[in-house]
């Protein structure tokens, strides 16, 4: 069975404090994984698409990169606007995509 | 533009009820999507539309009735809803169902069934 898994749930930064968020997964034939960022009570916002192990993409202070087996989000020195829902979505070709349960990202300033 | 629209933002019916939530898109995708999302969970996956045909069920309760009129257009028409179906309804669409294509979402329309 295809399978995302996020970590961590919860992230609590100061502001500047760069880290990573992790998204590992378990997809037969892997088409494109995707980034998507969602605050509360609102629709997810697309990041980032990746296709291939060692692509990477970056936004502003956010860069994701892809292995064969995980992804991760990396935030440069995050500001208060930062804090949202990270989702990372898998396309497997079974069905369009299976979701990570997500890591919720706090920037205190 | 990348813009999916969505109405109405906010939706509460009772158990009787008809009701239908709206979707558009005029990015020219020919995939378009219905999830429901519950609090603090990922999107889960409803319907699929495929160049206006419905290409997945996702073993969804009969109280929820989805349509695409035309390309641009998603409704999903909602009646005898349980309190427990309240929740976000997101709506998305890519250039295609399949080919990893990037799903863009609208909003949501979050609904109250009392």
């Amino acid at each position: 069975e295809d399978q995302v898994t996020q970590s961590p749930e919860a992230l609590r930064l100061q502001e500047g404090e760069s880290s990573s968020l992790n998204c590992s997964y378990t997809v037969s034939g892997l088409r494109g994984l995707f980034w998507y960022r969602q605050d509360p009570g609102k629709g997810p916002e697309f990041l980032f698409t990746l296709y291939s192990a060692g692509e990477e993409k970056e936004k502003e202070r956010l860069k994701a990169t892809l292995t064969k087996k995980e992804s991760f989000l990396h935030i440069t020195a995050p500001k208060p606007e930062d804090s949202a829902t990270y989702l990372c979505a898998a396309d497997s070709g079974n069905t369009p995509l299976v979701f990570g349960k997500g890591t919720r990202l706090s920037v205190i300033a | 533009d990348t813009e999916v629209t969505q109405t109405p933002k906010h939706l509460v019916m009772g158990m009787t009820n008809k009701k239908s939530l709206k979707c558009e898109q005029h990015m020219g995708h020919r995939a378009m999507y219905w999830y429901k999302q519950k609090a603090k969970k990922p999107p889960e996956l409803m319907f699929v539309y495929s160049y206006e045909k419905l290409s997945i069920n996702e073993s969804v309760p009969s109280r929820f009735s989805p349509e695409c009129p035309n390309s641009s257009l998603l409704n999903l028409h909602l009646h005898a809803l349980q309190p427990e179906d309240s929740a976000l309804y997101l709506c998305a669409s890519s250039q295609e169902a399949v080919g990893a294509d990037t799903q863009y979402f609208g909003p949501g329309t979050r609904l109250t069934v009392l």
